[in-house]
């Protein structure tokens, strides 16, 4: 089956520093979701996007639909501790209520340093 | 409390022993899925369930067996299990396929 590409796989940063994230996919999506899973937990979702050109945020967190709908973005400003995690894209090709399978991308692990 | 619940939540056994993995979800969603997670490969789909006596395969199925009889239970079935199943599971809910999925809080297996 297809899997995402995110990048990058890991990032090692500074409390207080902002951080981008991407993921790309060789198959046009119209819903990406994107998730964060804390260590020893469940994937938990962060911010669903639905249109392409889309910019939605959910407190320090921002994500965008690339306009080619081939690509996401998700920032986070000002990065704090609690930020640790790993964050998953997914893509979707059918619009939200429709009936289509969710693909998952490879994951990108965040780790922050005081 | 809305939520999706996974037993157990570890297991360690040996090859060819059967065991089931059971999922439970209490936000009468229709649609059910199992992943597992493997380092480097992300979330893969077992199977899924669109309603109740309806399951189709996912992405890597193979060595799994599901059954959908209520609408809140999706177990996951290891009739031989493998070493190559040793992996991480989640069971995950949605009121409709793919839209913004409850992921339960996974169940870490392990085959010798």
């Amino acid at each position: 089956g297809q899997q995402l590409n995110q990048s990058p796989q890991s990032m090692f940063i500074q409390e207080g520093e902002d951080v981008s994230m991407n993921c790309t996919s060789s198959s046009i999506f119209n819903t990406w979701l994107w998730y964060k899973q804390d260590p020893g937990e469940g994937p938990v979702l962060l911010i669903a996007l639905y249109k392409a050109g889309e910019l939605t945020s959910n407190g320090r967190l921002t994500a965008q639909f690339g306009i080619t709908r081939k690509d996401s973005f998700l920032n986070i400003s000002a990065s704090i501790p609690s930020d640790v995690g790993i964050y998953f894209c997914a893509g979707q090709l059918g619009h939200t209520g429709t009936a289509s399978k969710l693909t998952f991308g490879t994951g990108t692990r965040l780790q922050v340093t005081l | 409390e809305a939520q999706v619940t996974q037993n157990p939540r570890y297991l360690i056994t040996v090859t060819g022993k059967k065991l089931t993995v059971t999922c439970s979800q209490n936000m009468n969603h229709e649609y059910m899925s199992w992943y597992r997670q493997d380092p480097g490969l992300g979330l893969r789909q077992i199977y899924y369930s669109m309603n109740v006596e309806v399951t189709d395969k996912g992405d890597v199925p193979e060595g799994y067996k599901v059954s959908r009889k209520e609408k809140r239970n999706f177990p996951l079935i290891l009739e031989s299990p493998s070493p190559n199943q040793t992996s991480l599971y989640f069971c995950a809910s949605s009121f409709v396929w793919g839209n913004e999925q409850f992921f339960g809080p996974g169940t870490r297996l392990t085959v010798l």
